[in-house]
């Protein structure tokens, strides 16, 4: 088991760039999860996919930010354009199914820290 | 708010001590887990209590849950350097999808 796999770990851009943060879930996980964590607001979820689907996305902070899921392997986290203020570290999670009372835990990756300059 | 408040804020003891972490929250839950975040690196799950339990091991760690004062709390016995790391709790609704998080608690051990 590989675990949750991110990438890139480091990215450090510059204001006005498109940045784009990708995720692998772990096999036969079927929800998928985005956070964001920094010193000042703590670890916010953005946006989360049941099989693929986005099924909430209150958190995503402006309409810069989007998120993809075209497969059940693979999601993207992309900030067009990025501003100063879009640092922190960016965690991907994912678990199997968290519908129908099943609660099951989370499996996050280990994050991408992105710098904007 | 769905998200556990986790307290104290930080704590630093010795090593060998026991650590004890409270959390409070605020729904009514189906569960409540812990996680463990080691600096620069993901959260890892530690241990889940169901709703119906009062108290659960995992070596050294021991949960308790008090759905009647809506509080968990997380005791680490015979603290290790390796313990250092941030603590969160997530009360977790019947039915919710998603799990949100508090600030933490961060734990350090001194040697």
């Amino acid at each position: 088991d590989a675990g949750v796999i991110q990438s890139p770990r480091h990215e450090v851009t510059e204001m006005g760039q498109e940045v784009t943060l990708r995720c692998k879930p772990i096999s036969g996980h079927n929800s998928l999860f985005w956070y964001r964590q920094t010193m000042m607001r703590g670890l916010e979820l953005l946006i989360y996919f049941n099989n693929n689907v986005p099924i909430d996305d209150s958190g995503m902070p402006e309409d810069r930010f989007s998120a993809k899921m075209p497969n059940a392997s693979f999601s993207t986290l992309k900030i067009q354009p990025s501003e100063p203020r879009d640092s922190a570290v960016y965690f991907c999670a994912s678990s199997l199914t968290r519908t129908g009372g099943n609660n099951s835990p989370l499996h996050f990756g280990n994050g991408t820290r992105l710098t904007v300059t | 708010s769905q998200q556990g408040e986790e307290d104290p804020q930080a704590l630093s003891i010795q090593e060998g001590e026991n650590a004890t972490m409270n959390c409070s929250y605020k729904t009514s839950i189906n569960n409540l887990q812990w996680y463990r975040q080691n600096s620069g690196r993901g959260l890892v799950h530690l241990i889940l209590i169901r709703s119906n339990e009062r108290e659960k091991h995992s070596g050294r760690l021991r949960v308790t849950l008090d759905t009647s004062k809506k509080s968990s709390s997380l005791l680490i016995t015979a603290s290790r350097a390796a313990d250092t790391a941030s603590y969160f709790c997530a009360p977790d609704r019947w039915g919710a999808q998603k799990l949100v998080f508090g600030q933490g608690t961060r734990l350090t051990i001194n040697p």
